[in-house]
């Protein structure tokens, strides 16, 4: 089976510009969250999506927003970037047999802003 | 809020030696407690959880709601092991919304 792909893996934008980052699950896996990893907060949670809808939200500004696509493709988007949103952003899926499924994690989209 | 604390950022054990890596947490209610890790250029990935109450690759981690603690131990170190480990927690039946400690990493030396 095909792990998560995350498209794509490295960015670089500028200040103000927006960003839309991919997810793609492994099949049959209908949950998708989101991370952000940074050198100084470490792994946060972003939020997660589950049959295109959002579950769970972490605490991030309105900036941050993702949606989820009937393939379960999941998307996050990123508006007026800020030099602070450089990091590494992971997604992760799951089954969503019960509530405790593993999570598998991507490779992550390394996105740096100037 | 809910909160994992790893004491640790740096630990160093030689082959052979027994290892523990040290986590602590506050939540108020019943978490469910996780350890996750990467190896060098590899993705994070699950080690093990609290509820399955297994031994992965050797290592341990026994939940003591007392001390609020989920240290993962290994008696005998492998270099093999070496790598970030994290720990995480999520509320009961919500293991994909997870909370992340810091991480430690370990290095085991020949």
């Amino acid at each position: 089976k095909a792990g998560v792909t995350q498209t794509p893996r490295y960015l670089i934008k500028t200040r103000g510009q927006q960003v839309t980052l991919s997810c793609s699950p492994i099949s049959g896996h209908r949950s998708v969250s989101w991370y952000q990893q940074t050198p100084g907060q470490g792994l946060q949670f972003l939020f997660e999506y589950f049959s295109e809808t959002q579950r769970n939200k972490g605490n991030f500004p309105g900036r941050f927003s993702g949606r989820q696509f009937s393939n379960s493709r999941s998307e996050m988007n990123v508006s007026t970037l800020e030099l602070g949103d450089s990091a590494l952003y992971l997604c992760a899926s799951s089954l969503e047999a019960s509530g405790g499924n593993e999570q598998f994690f991507g490779p992550g989209t390394r996105l740096t802003v100037l | 809020a809910q909160r994992v604390t790893q004491p640790e950022k740096l630990l160093s054990v030689f082959k052979g030696a027994p290892v523990e890596l040290k986590c602590n947490y506050s939540y108020s209610g019943s978490p469910e407690l996780f350890w996750y890790v990467q190896y060098s250029r590899q993705r994070l990935q699950l080690l093990l959880r609290h509820i399955s109450r297994e031994s992965i690759k050797g290592f341990t981690a026994d939940l003591n709601k007392g001390e609020t603690s989920f240290h993962l131990k290994k008696p005998f170190a492998q270099e093999e092991d070496s790598a970030m480990y994290y720990c995480a927690l999520s509320r009961q039946g919500s293991a994909r919304q997870l909370t992340f400690g810091s991480g430690t990493q370990l290095t085991v030396l020949p």
